[in-house]
């Protein structure tokens, strides 16, 4: 099946800092999707980014769906911001296979 | 608030009882999804459905039973369970099942002793 790769695994941000997480992946993919998992186990969906970039407040995502990889970028980050942050791919539709995710920790 | 809600919201159970988890979406979606979150593991799609039609079963255990009696409503049954099914279950629904964003959520979390 297809391999889902996210780096770094964890990450210590202060509070206003900026930061990149990255997703790489193995074969073409018809749906990417960024999500946020809360401390509390609630996965909030960010962005649906198979290709291109789009930009939702202080979050933005980029996909280069030809070199296989996507980015997440958070700016000014906050404390509500701490959480893990998952990457999904589905090359087949509806299948979406998960990375192991990037555990985000904003400090005040 | 996703508009997917799922109760229990904990679960206790011994490996001889039988429960259910209730998932029900609020958001007019034909597609749903139920996912197992292990410990240190990526999360694990189990089970499909489609406007009711049960359209992938990635090589569940028999012990999980699921049921969806209309798209709005996605029923996982479970009966003699492992410790090692210990986890949180997370339902989803999407709008079909093609390139399309997946609302989830806020999970079960199942303890098996």
């Amino acid at each position: 099946g297809i391999q889902v790769e996210q780096s770094p695994p964890d990450l210590i941000l202060q509070e206003g800092a900026n930061s990149t997480l990255r997703c790489n992946f193995s074969d073409s993919v018809n749906n990417l999707q960024w999500f946020h998992q809360n401390p509390w186990g609630q996965l909030i969906n960010l962005f649906y980014i198979p290709s291109g970039t789009k930009q939702n407040g202080r979050l933005s995502a980029t996909t280069v769906a030809t070199e296989r990889y996507s980015l997440l970028y958070i700016s000014s980050s906050q404390t509500t911001d701490s959480g893990v942050y998952f990457c999904a791919v589905d090359p087949s539709d509806y299948k979406l296979s998960f990375g192991a995710g990037t555990t985000v920790t904003v400090r005040a | 608030e996703t508009g997917v809600t799922q109760t229990p919201r904990h679960l206790v159970m011994g490996m001889t009882n039988k429960k259910s988890l209730k998932c029900e979406q609020h958001l007019g979606h034909n597609a749903m999804y139920w996912y197992k979150q292990s410990a240190k593991k990526p999360l694990e799609l189990m089970f499909v459905y489609n406007f009711k039609e049960q359209t992938e079963n990635n090589s569940v255990p028999s012990r999980f039973s699921p049921e969806c009696p209309n798209s709005s409503h996605l029923f996982l049954h479970l009966h003699t369970l492992q410790p090692e099914d210990s986890a949180l279950y997370l339902c989803a629904s999407s709008q079909g099942t093609s390139r399309e964003t997946q609302y989830f959520g806020p999970g079960t979390r199942l303890l098996v002793l």
